[in-house]
């Protein structure tokens, strides 16, 4: 069964580092998104894409965050200049159309910023 | 901010029903209702969905009150890898971006 995989499954960084989180999503899915979860607390959305563009984002996603799908298989999180405060689990997740609300979440990547 | 309210933990034994209830009871008509589980850290998997019908899956079944306030998730033989925290999540059927994940109801099925 296809699935979504992010790699890697844990980033460890300095604070003001970059890092560059991956995500592979189903293949023939259109929609794409980054969700976090902070230890203990809510999955909280981040950011949405489709059609080479963003098509919405949250408070949290400032900045310091962008997004990319730099060819046909890979989507993209970066954090430019890491924060204590970003530790935290990142999910990466697909639909296919037309139904954009049933989504498929990765493994996630378990980011910690020492 | 979710727009539904679940208990906070429930326990099942295995091989028993777990019925997991959730109430919305300011859902819009063109609004589903979507189940999703998260097993211990792990991604969130999609359970099912519905509008107002029931609805049965390999997975579960969802059953919706007729004024659609109300739903309940049935996992029909409840194992102990069915442990995990479900989340019910209200959702426009043309929405294409967020879920609005709340704090879940945390299942426990013991043998």
């Amino acid at each position: 069964e296809p699935e979504v995989t992010q790699t890697p499954s844990h980033q460890v960084t300095q604070m003001g580092q970059e890092v560059i989180l991956r995500c592979v999503p189903i293949s023939n899915h259109l929609y794409f998104y980054w969700y976090r979860q902070i230890l203990g607390q809510k999955v909280e959305f981040l950011v949405s894409f489709y059609n080479n563009e963003i098509s919405e984002k949250s408070e949290i996603f400032d900045d310091q965050f962008s997004v990319e799908r730099p060819d046909g298989s890979n989507f993209t999180l970066k954090i430019r200049s890491t924060k204590l405060e970003d530790s935290a689990m990142y999910f990466c997740a697909s639909s296919e159309p037309p139904r954009a609300d049933t989504q498929y979440f990765g493994p996630g990547t378990r980011l910690t910023v020492l | 901010d979710a727009k539904t309210t679940q208990p906070t933990s429930m326990d099942c034994a295995e091989g028993r029903a777990a019925n997991l209830p959730c109430n919305h009871s300011t859902i819009s008509g063109n609004e589903y209702v979507y189940w999703y589980r998260q097993i211990h850290s792990q991604g969130p998997q999609y359970i099912i969905h519905g509008l107002k019908n029931n609805e049965t899956n390999e997975m579960a079944s969802l059953i919706i009150t007729e004024d659609r306030k109300s739903s309940t998730l049935i996992l029909p033989h409840a194992t102990l890898r069915d442990t995990a925290v479900y989340y019910c999540i209200v959702s426009p059927s043309h929405n294409t971006d967020k879920l609005i994940f709340g704090t879940g109801t945390r299942l426990q099925v013991f043998p």
